[in-house]
């Protein structure tokens, strides 16, 4: 499988300020992802980030919150603008496997607090 | 709206047993399931995954799927405490582009 580093591994930052989270793979892949894991839940599906094209959002996430960049096939970012105290989260970045069998492999993910 | 169900535990198993985790979930259109383990503080690791009905097996670990039931489960054979983790099922069905999680279950191993 693919290998995944997010940057930066955690970070406190203020509200009403914006964190741009890098997300760096050591393969080309077709299909990356970003997700949420509030503290204590599972993930949530952000959004699906495809090199080329814009990304697309799940129900409750919009492009002005959470605007991504997918500028090749090895790196993404995602950035959590005008943050709150309820943005603090883990970030997560996934990308799929190759075998055409859809699974995804995750980063180490960015542990957000927002004061 | 996709709704993968997972009962939240703590399931405690002592040392040695098997260990059996159940997920439920509601589209029946779903293709294929996955079993991630997550340690505390760690991102999810991918254990398995599955596609078609009845039962897989890698190492001590087995998923089975039955789509008419819309129900996936995994078992864990002798149990370890290093097995001790949430394991969080996710489902997909849409080539990859619809995955979603439960809510996972948290397994402790006794020794």
């Amino acid at each position: 499988s693919a290998v995944i580093s997010q940057k930066p591994s955690r970070d406190i930052c203020q509200r009403g300020t914006s964190l741009t989270i890098q997300c760096q793979v050591d393969s080309q892949v077709t299909m990356m992802f970003w997700y949420r894991q509030q503290p204590g839940q599972s993930l949530t599906l952000i959004a699906t980030a495809n090199q080329g094209s814009e990304a697309t959002y799940e129900s409750g996430f919009v492009i002005d919150k959470f605007p991504i960049s997918r500028p090749n096939l090895t790196f993404s970012t995602l950035t959590v603008s005008n943050m709150s105290p309820e943005d603090s989260s883990i970030y997560l970045c996934s990308v799929e496997g190759t075998g055409g069998t859809y699974e995804q492999y995750f980063g180490p993910g960015t542990r957000l607090t927002v004061t | 709206q996709k709704e993968v169900e997972q009962n939240s535990g703590p399931l405690s198993v002592p040392e040695g047993a098997i260990a059996s985790l159940n997920c439920t979930y509601s589209d029946r259109g779903s293709q294929s399931f996955f079993w991630y383990r997550q340690y505390s503080g760690k991102s999810p690791e991918l254990i398995m995954f599955i596609y078609s009905n009845g039962d897989k097996e890698d190492g001590r670990f087995t998923a089975q799927l039955n789509k008419a039931s819309q129900y996936v489960s995994l078992l864990i054979r002798d149990s370890q405490p290093s097995d001790s983790a949430t394991y969080l099922c996710a489902v997909e069905g849409n080539y990859g582009q619809n995955f979603v999680f439960g809510p996972g279950t948290r397994l402790s191993v006794l020794p």
